[in-house]
């Protein structure tokens, strides 16, 4: 069974920074893609950020772009997301999502974890 | 980059009923195409990918279609388990976006 676990989420000031986690188990972490979707409260769904299976491609969205680093460990079977200079509009649940593909092109999420909570404030 | 436009933003319907969400890309994603179901307090889940099909699992009431820039979430018979937000997503380069999603409510 795939499992998707994240942590890491908690309150964090504005201009601060902050790493999130997710732990997977049940599939051959080392050939997919990674991925990163985030939800901020009440709202809808927004791609973050996408790592190759090997971690030689790395993607982001333009609104985290030069902020947010993503990076994966794959002894550890491990995908994690730095996060600096954290904004309000940052607020959000991030997910955790297991690609079909190696690579994000051509690809979707086909298992989710529960998602972690960052919340932005002062 | 690419932006997905959905419609409606929500509806009201009621078991039994037909109901189809419309997903419009802003250049040819090709088949590039993906469908995911979002109870409330739940995770997202894979409905369909690749335009047309349908996740393991997934009834077959459930329907994609298109291709280009216009896509299509068909409901053949809406069922209490149903009532969700529904999101698209295009892959056609590795700079995905998600269209507002669709909440499909019971009237």
């Amino acid at each position: 069974e795939v499992q998707l676990v994240e942590s890491g989420g908690g309150l964090v000031q504005p201009g601060r920074s902050l790493r999130v986690s997710c732990v997977t188990s049940g599939f051959s972490f080392e050939d997919y893609a990674m991925h990163w979707v985030r939800q901020p409260p009440g709202k809808g769904l927004e791609w973050v950020s996408s790592i190759s299976w090997n971690g030689g491609n790395m993607d982001y969205a333009d609104s985290v772009k030069g902020r947010f680093t993503i990076s994966r460990d794959n002894a550890k079977t491990s995908l994690y997301l730095q996060m600096n200079s954290l904004r309000p509009e940052d607020t959000a649940l991030y997910y955790c999502g297991k690609g079909a593909k190696p690579h994000g092109s051509g690809s979707y999420v086909d298992n989710w974890g529960q998602g972690t909570l960052v919340t932005v404030s002062s | 980059d690419i932006q997905m436009t959905q419609s409606p933003s929500s509806l009201s319907a009621s078991v039994g009923d037909r109901v189809t969400v419309t997903c419009r890309a802003s250049q040819n994603i090709f088949n590039y195409l993906n469908w995911y179901q979002q109870k409330p307090g739940e995770a997202p889940e894979l409905l369909i990918c690749a335009t047309s099909s349908l996740q393991s699992g997934v009834p077959s009431r459930f329907n994609g279609s298109g291709s280009g820039t216009d896509f299509t979430l068909t409901i053949s018979s809406l069922q209490p388990e149903d009532f969700a937000t529904y999101y698209c997503q295009q892959s056609y380069n590795s700079l995905w976006t998600f269209g507002q999603g669709t909440k499909v409510e019971i009237k």
